[in-house]
């Protein structure tokens, strides 16, 4: 079967570094993407990894290894505003989103 | 880019009603449009998803169905809600295949 693992709750301080792990097993591989979600709010897309390596967006980054099946998303400098979920979602063979549960990711002052 | 038009943002039912929520998109033409519902504290479960008109695809059986009467148009409906239908519903739309889903605001819908 298809399976995204993430950790289910990460809490860091504000200012300082978190990395959010995602694993997957999927029937193919056609792109990785990150999402951030707020509380009651709907997903925002953060980033996209189709190859591998690192690609940053000012204080977000977003890793992907194929042949392990895994990518990271590092955020820097982090701010109260970055209290979310966030979600790591694998696009398939069939160009279907395979969705893990989402990071709950609490910042302290 | 493209815009989510989604409403209502929420909506109390009583269990046995029906259900019309929908979805127009601006911005982009022919997309890829999809409904998922995520329940409280879970992940997002995809229940229809189309790529052109009158053409859906359902993932999951349940009492709700989904309609694209028009390119940027979809409807999710249910002819008698269930309690278990509660949750917060997303319209999402890409213009490709593998390009990112851009989500509506939602639907929080609870069935009393």
């Amino acid at each position: 079967g298809q399976n995204i693992d993430q950790p289910t709750e990460m809490t860091a301080t504000e200012g300082a570094i978190v990395q959010i792990n995602c694993t997957y097993q999927t029937s193919g591989f056609n792109g990785l993407f990150w999402y951030q979600q707020h509380a009651g709010e709907a997903p925002t897309f953060l980033s996209y990894n189709v190859l591998d390596g690192l690609e940053e967006k000012g204080r977000f980054s977003s890793f992907l290894s194929r042949s392990k099946g895994y990518s990271y998303l590092l955020l820097k400098e982090l701010q109260m505003k970055d209290s979310a979920s966030y979600l790591c979602a694998v696009m398939d063979s069939n160009y279907q989103l395979i969705w893990g549960a989402g990071t709950k990711l609490i910042i302290k002052p | 880019s493209q815009t989510i038009h989604q409403w209502p943002a929420t909506l109390v039912q009583p269990v046995g009603s029906p259900l019309s929520l929908e979805c127009t998109v601006e911005g982009t033409s022919n997309p890829n449009l999809y409904w998922y519902r995520q329940a409280a504290g879970r992940g997002l479960q995809l229940l229809f998803y189309s790529v052109g008109i009158g053409q859906i695809s359902s993932e999951v059986p349940q009492n709700l169905s989904a309609s694209r009467p028009q390119d940027r148009q979809f409807i999710l409906s249910s002819k008698k809600l269930l309690l278990s239908d509660s949750g917060f519903y997303l319209c999402a739309c890409s213009g490709t295949e593998n390009s990112p889903l851009h989500f509506g605001n939602g639907t929080r819908l609870t069935v009393t």
